[in-house]
């Protein structure tokens, strides 16, 4: 058990209001991560961090912001949500270790209306 | 630019038949790692089989083996004797191992075991 936790694990809110979506880990794993997953796309990297207030761009960031103000807790922030965000989120964490694999959270379901 | 192809969107394997789920990839790095998640109708990630460039034998965990053919940049899943329990969403992943440590992954594999 990786003891990764996503909160809130779903959420309804409408369109141009602000969402924080709350990763943490019980491991005090250096990497992180954040995705979203959606029909024929698979998961998709939205944010990345590989240590406290370290982050980075993945391929879908343009909406997104995140921080890391301490190693077990990753946010995910959709400043002004719009209905494309819709989709299910994915925490994940990564020791740094080559033959380990990243473990993730249960995922949050999010709708934006 | 790195890429991940699963060219499988659905297929179907009687029960106690093997599969081969198909995974090419894309790089120039020479260190890189590949990994299979399954993903379950009940929607959690769960991880398979890891394998790194660098190693020389395919990886094996019990009904998992990962067929790593690195100048075809292939990394195929194969599924021994089926069971109805592995039906579900099949994933393909690279991890970077150049500076950075991001993955891709696949648009997946959803795999139907039949009784």
């Amino acid at each position: 058990d990786a003891g990764i936790t996503q909160s809130p694990r779903h959420k309804v809110t409408e369109t141009g209001t602000p969402v924080t979506l709350r990763c943490h880990q019980t491991e005090n794993h250096r990497y992180m991560y954040w995705y979203r997953q959606d029909p024929g796309h698979g998961l998709r990297l939205i944010h990345y961090s590989y240590g406290v207030k370290d982050t980075d761009k993945g391929e879908v960031s343009d909406g997104y912001s995140v921080s890391r103000s301490k190693t077990e807790d990753f946010l995910l922030t959709l400043e002004s949500a719009t209905s494309s965000q819709t989709s299910v989120y994915f925490c994940a964490n990564w020791a740094g270790q080559s033959n380990q694999p990243q473990h993730f959270g249960d995922g949050t379901r999010l709708s934006i209306l | 630019a790195q890429k991940i192809t699963q060219t499988q969107p659905g297929m179907f394997v009687q029960e106690k038949e093997a599969v081969t789920l198909d995974c090419t990839y894309d790089t120039s790095d020479q260190s890189y790692g590949l990994f299979w998640y399954k993903q379950p109708s009940s929607g959690e990630m769960i991880f398979l089989i890891y394998q790194g460039s660098y190693d020389e034998q395919n990886a094996t965990e019990g009904r998992y083996s990962l067929n790593f053919q690195k100048a075809r940049k292939s990394a195929n899943l194969v599924i021994s004797a089926s069971q109805l329990g592995d039906s579900a969403m099949y994933f393909c992943a690279m991890r970077y191992n150049s500076g950075t440590y991001k993955y891709i992954f696949g648009t997946g594999t959803r795999l139907k075991v039949l009784a």
